[in-house]
């Protein structure tokens, strides 16, 4: 069973919709939790990390829920610099696992 | 800021063949790990070594062997490049591996051939 499951997409969107990405875990251990980017042909950049309470960071809204070992990632007024795979990444003892990834593709 | 540095960026070989891919950070960083990524897979441990001195094997390590030469330096080796070892390999450098909320900072990447 893998440590992290993700819709691999693709998400294909217009410009300034809502869209939500989910990704479950399989490791209740599992200690601190991210969301990564990644353009094509690049290597993957840090989002934004995954707090409890849920953290925000302009348009973009990411979740913790612990007792369903789910994490969500919610991006609000899509703009088309927002096109990018976005991997979900959970840390858990000394290794880092990372979800396949979901394609999202706003359009004009 | 330089952060993680891979080198090359652009490799074939053939079959049998043997190379390594260097990497190096400038952050100070305790922790340095070699991901393979391909499509379909996600991005797959290969080794990683959470301090100086040590390394061990992640999911994917045949075929492979590493070496944290110093605190910034940490060499992926393939002995016999084999056609499934085709793929793009990331170097990632974190401050510390164990508990604690920590981000992986990841090198351009190194795109490998095998014929």
């Amino acid at each position: 069973r893998k440590e992290v499951e993700q819709d691999p997409g693709p998400f294909n969107v217009p410009e300034g919709a809502t869209v939500a990405f989910n990704c479950t875990y399989s490791n209740s251990a599992s200690q601190s939790f991210f969301w990564y980017r990644q353009d094509c042909r690049k290597e993957p950049k840090l989002l934004m990390s995954v707090y409890s309470s849920g953290n925000e960071d302009g348009r973009f809204t990411a979740q913790l829920n612990r007792a369903s070992q789910y994490i969500s990632l919610l991006i609000r007024d899509s703009k088309l610099s927002d096109s990018a795979t976005y991997l979900c990444v959970l840390h858990t003892g000394n290794q880092f696992y990372f979800g396949t990834g979901t394609s999202l593709t706003v359009i004009p | 800021n330089a952060g993680v540095t891979q080198t090359p960026k652009f490799q074939v070989l053939k079959t049998g063949q043997s190379m390594t891919l260097q990497c190096a950070q400038d952050m100070n960083h305790n922790s340095m790990y070699w991901y393979r990524q391909d499509p379909g897979m996600g991005l797959r441990l290969i080794y990683y070594s959470a301090s100086e001195g040590t390394t061990d094997k992640g999911e994917v390590p045949n075929g492979y062997n590493v070496s944290r030469l110093n605190k910034r330096e940490f060499s992926l080796r393939l002995e016999s490049a084999a056609p499934s070892q085709t793929s793009v390999y990331f170097c990632a450098s974190s401050e510390k591996a164990g508990a604690g909320a920590n981000v992986l900072t990841f090198g351009a990447g190194s795109r490998l051939t095998v014929l």
